[in-house]
């Protein structure tokens, strides 16, 4: 059955420091994979999305995403962060919109 | 541009009470969908409805029905509350169905700002 694991629940970086959130899924194929974030009180906002192609692929807000199979992965990354990207963070994956699944979510505070 | 708007963003119910939860989008979409979010857990699909007229079940579809009254609106229903359908509920919206086979024709699903329900 497909998966999607976010290690980090909970992870506290500093203003203009450089951010890594991690994401790996278990899927039969290689999905569609996207990460969306979600700020407090509102619904989820695609950041970026990777279909085939190049893996590495940028999306809004300076945000990037490096697509690994070979480790089943597909980490976010930012090199500086801003006091306005604290938020929740979620990675998803799926085939079709009715197979998708979503990890829990990794909360990111952003210490001035 | 209000997007995806859902009725009512609070709620709380007894257990065995009826209720239905109202989405609209105004953005002329075919595709709506209704999810639940839970602490700890990432979002799970209770229905979708890839166009009108036709509504399907998700990963979660138990002690929920759907409408999908017309394209801009999907209604989600709970029918005898039970305090494990508390949770926080999102409406989503978007243009079209995805592609397969590699295929780029995903659009973007837009989400409503929630409703929060509680079940006691």
């Amino acid at each position: 059955a497909q998966s999607v694991t976010q290690p980090d629940i909970h992870i506290t970086v500093s203003e203009g420091a450089s951010l890594e959130l991690r994401c790996n899924y278990s899927y039969g194929a290689t999905p569609y994979l996207f990460w969306y974030v979600q700020s407090p009180g509102q619904g989820l906002q695609l950041l970026l999305k990777y279909f085939s192609g190049d893996t590495l692929v940028q999306g809004i807000k300076g945000f990037e995403a490096e697509f690994k199979r070979s480790q089943s992965s597909f980490n976010l990354r930012k090199p500086s962060v801003h006091w306005s990207d604290a938020a929740e963070y979620f990675c998803a994956v799926g085939a079709t919109p009715n197979d998708m699944r979503f990890g829990a979510g990794t909360r990111l505070t952003v210490k001035p | 541009n209000a997007g995806v708007t859902q009725t009512p963003k609070f709620q709380v119910l007894k257990t065995g009470q009826s209720m239905t939860l109202q989405c609209a989008q105004d953005m002329n979409h075919n595709s709506m969908y209704w999810y639940r979010q839970d602490p700890g857990m990432g979002l799970r699909l209770i229905y979708y409805s890839a166009s009108e007229g036709t509504t399907d079940k998700g990963e979660v579809p138990n002690g929920y029905n759907v409408s999908r009254l017309n394209k801009r609106e999907f209604s989600l229903r709970l029918e005898s509350a039970a305090p494990s359908q508390t949770s926080v509920y999102f409406c989503a919206s978007s243009e079209g169905w995805w592609g397969t086979g590699g295929s780029s024709r995903y659009t973007e699903a837009f989400f409503g700002q929630g409703t929060r329900l509680t079940v006691v």
